[in-house]
């Protein structure tokens, strides 16, 4: 089972500006997704594929990395923007990082 | 555009079991997996296992083997998942998801199940 380790636990930001939020994986994969929550919501997809945009996710949101090593930027944070992020391995087995929250 | 609807929340004493399901409105499972994850209060996410609709194949999280079954009815594209012997520590929100490719494209809002004597 692939291990994932998010960090930072919390990112505290101010709107407008860049968020980078990483995650590792105890083995390499490249099937890496990034998923947004809010509270008393279910997660939302955001990337997929390491680096692929879901359908109707704004451009400010990114994926890259690839092997063990994942990042997700928000280039300029929008008030809507603050949540928890989860990474998620959808390979032959399935595993969730422990979230970063996005705080103002 | 299909939407996953999930029954409502539940209360359970320790040691019964609990079934959840989720159906497709406004469309259909076809051939997509249908995902259940839960999620302790203030928790992070966790894969219980998943099915195969068309097929009805199941795969399980190891540690949730014995303890969880997930069916799908495929002439009311309903999945449920049932899980027994139930304790405190299950007391979550579970949803179903939708694959999508292998990722989740489409999440349920969650069931609430509360486990308490």
């Amino acid at each position: 089972e692939i291990v994932l380790t998010q960090s930072p636990g919390i990112l505290s930001l101010s709107p407008g500006e860049r968020a980078t939020l990483s995650c590792r994986a105890s083995r390499s994969t490249s099937y890496l997704a990034w998923y947004q929550q809010k509270p008393g919501q279910a997660p939302r997809i955001l990337i997929y594929g390491a680096s692929s945009r879901a359908t109707g996710i704004p451009v400010r949101f990114s994926g890259s990395g690839s092997e063990t090593d994942f990042t997700l930027t928000i280039s300029r944070l929008e008030p809507e923007d603050f949540a928890v992020y989860f990474c998620h391995h959808y390979g032959s087995s399935q595993t969730f990082g422990q979230g970063t929250k996005v705080e103002i | 555009q299909v939407q996953l609807v999930q029954s409502g929340a539940e209360v359970k004493k320790p040691g019964s079991s609990v079934q959840v399901s989720c159906k497709a409105s406004g469309g259909t499972f076809k051939s997509y997996a249908i995902n259940w994850v839960r999620q302790a209060p203030g928790q992070g996410l966790e894969w219980m296992g998943r099915i195969m609709p068309i097929v009805g194949t199941t795969k399980y999280a190891e540690r949730f083997q014995g303890r969880v079954t997930i069916t799908a009815d495929k002439s009311t594209d309903t999945a449920y998942m049932e899980l027994s012997s139930l304790r405190s520590e299950d007391t979550a929100i579970y949803f179903c998801a939708r694959d999508g490719g292998g990722f989740y494209s489409k999440w349920g809002p969650g069931t609430l199940v509360t486990v308490s004597s």
